[in-house]
């Protein structure tokens, strides 16, 4: 069964803009990662954020995660058309990873 | 380094047969998961092994099995295919367990007919 819940379900932007993804969850966490896809290809770790921690940036990607919420965010600056793909969210709690259903995100040139 | 490698990439099978599929994990890393990808579904948990054991497994009926060898190479097996089975099917593999990031395979794509 899943564990985080995506919003939105798809996002469609310019190239240039910023991208601001979502993922709720429902039980305790050890860590959140999040995860990208392109056309039904292998998952590509991108980040993972500790529950002990509130923010980490890697390179064009910020996370946030609020435990007192159950939510995490994933913001990508200044998109480029390659960042078109789908956006996972997966929680660990205690080794045992679930996936949500996925952004589908859509960068324009 | 070279990644993780799953065969074959695409199978065509019919309902009734059984399958099996390989993952060969990054050198060194010991944990191997399988997920199983759907469009209705999405990522769901089949398994996972470290050091050859099942540490954990997910919500899936007896027909699907794994196992790893002393390599760290799984495989997973599914018998008495149903049409529901088709999916892309995903390993994943990292140095300890999920804690530490998982590397994914390109998947096998099984299409049960």
């Amino acid at each position: 069964s899943q564990q985080g819940e995506e919003d939105p379900q798809a996002l469609s932007i310019q190239e240039g803009e910023n991208a601001t993804m979502n993922c709720s969850y429902k039980t305790s966490i050890n860590n959140l990662q999040w995860y990208r896809q392109n056309s039904g290809r292998g998952l590509v770790h991108l980040i993972l954020i500790r529950s002990n921690e509130r923010e980490k940036h890697s390179g064009r990607l910020r996370v946030t995660l609020d435990t007192s919420k159950k939510s995490s965010s994933l913001l990508i600056t200044a998109s480029r058309a390659a960042d078109t793909a789908s956006y996972f969210c997966a929680t660990d709690n205690n080794n045992d990873m679930r996936f949500g259903a996925g952004t589908r995100l859509t960068v324009k040139p | 380094k070279a990644g993780v490698t799953q065969t074959p990439r695409y199978l065509i099978k019919t309902r009734g047969q059984q399958v099996t599929l390989s993952c060969s994990p990054i050198s060194g890393h010991r944990s191997v998961s399988w997920y199983q990808q759907t469009p209705g579904q999405g990522l769901q948990f089949l398994f996972e092994y470290f050091s050859e054991t099942q540490r954990n497994k997910g919500n899936f009926p007896g027909r699907f099995s794994g196992r790893q060898f002393s390599n760290s190479r799984s495989e997973m097996n599914v018998s008495t295919l149903e049409l529901g089975d088709s999916a892309l099917y995903l390993c994943a593999s990292s140095f300890s367990g999920a804690w530490d990031g998982y590397t994914f395979g390109s998947g096998t794509r099984l299409t049960v007919v």
